[in-house]
C-alpha cells in the first residue's frame, strides 16, 4: 500500500526558516516523481514543484521558484520542503503528493503539514 | 504559467446533472490529454476523481465524467447525491514536468 506521511504541524515567526519532510513507502521510491500542494486557508490547491528521486531532477511553478527549495533524500526515501525565511503569507495546509508517470498524474496525497506563520 | 479557469461555483438538485468547466491554453489543456480532476471535501485530503481527461479510477462512481474539447475540459456529475457537495479542482499537465491547478469550484447540492 503506497503511503506519505508527513512531519507534524509548525508553528513559526517570520524570517525562521523551515525544512518539512514526507516519507514514501510501498513503492519504488526512486522511480516516481513526488512533489508538494500548497493549499493557503479557505483557498485552491497550487502545486509548488517536484522532484525526480532517482535522480534529484527538481522542477518548479514560476510562483514558487527560488522562494523554496524541493529535495529527496533516496536513502530513506524521503521528500523534503524547506524555505529560508518564511512569510506570514507562507501560512497553509502543505500536501506532498505522488506522481505516477511522467505526466505527473497525483494519485496519492500525504496527510497534510499545516504551517503557521505568526509574529 | 496561469491557473486554470473555473467557475467558483455551481449547484443543483439531487437527482439532476451538472457540468464543471476548465479553462486553459494551447500550452497546457489544449496540448496534453492530461487532465485530472479531484474532489475535496471540507478539511479533507483531495481525492482523484478523473485522470486522463475521460478516465475513471477504481472505486470511483460512474456518475463522474470527463470530457475535453480545444483548451476546455469538463466534469459532469450525473444523478448529483448529497455527498458529491465538495470543491473540485482540475489540473493539467503543462509540459516540461510541470503541473498546473484550476482555481475550485464550489459544488452545492440543494
Amino acid at each position: 500500500e503506497v503511503q506519505l506521511v508527513q512531519s507534524g504541524a509548525e508553528v513559526k515567526k517570520p524570517g525562521e526558516s523551515l525544512k518539512m519532510s514526507c516519507k514514501g513507502s510501498g513503492y519504488s521510491f526512486t522511480r516516481q516523481w513526488i512533489g508538494w500542494v500548497r493549499q493557503m486557508p479557505g483557498k485552491g490547491l497550487e502545486w509548488m514543484g517536484s522532484v525526480y528521486p532517482g535522480d534529484s531532477d527538481t522542477r518548479y511553478s514560476p510562483s514558487f521558484q527560488g522562494l523554496v527549495t524541493i529535495s529527496a533524500d533516496k536513502s530513506i526515501s524521503t521528500a523534503y520542503l524547506q524555505w529560508s525565511s518564511l512569510k506570514a503569507s507562507d501560512t497553509g495546509i502543505y500536501y506532498c503528493v505522488r506522481h505516477y508517470g511522467w505526466e505527473l498524474l497525483i494519485d496519492y496525497w500525504g496527510q497534510g503539514t499545516l504551517v503557521t506563520v505568526s509574529s | 504559467q496561469s491557473a486554470l479557469t473555473q467557475p467558483a461555483s455551481v449547484s443543483g438538485s439531487p437527482g439532476q446533472s451538472i457540468t464543471i468547466s476548465c479553462t486553459g491554453t494551447s500550452s497546457d489543456v489544449g496540448s496534453f490529454n492530461l487532465v485530472s480532476w479531484y474532489q475535496q471535501h471540507p478539511g479533507k485530503v483531495p481525492k482523484l476523481m478523473i485522470y486522463e481527461v475521460t478516465k475513471r479510477p477504481s472505486g470511483v462512481s460512474n456518475r463522474f465524467s470527463g470530457s475535453k474539447s480545444g483548451n476546455t475540459a469538463s466534469l459532469t456529475i450525473s444523478g448529483l447525491q448529497a455527498e458529491d457537495e465538495a470543491d473540485y479542482y482540475c489540473c493539467s499537465y503543462a509540459g516540461a514536468a510541470t503541473l498546473v491547478f484550476g482555481g475550485g469550484t464550489k459544488l452545492t447540492v440543494l
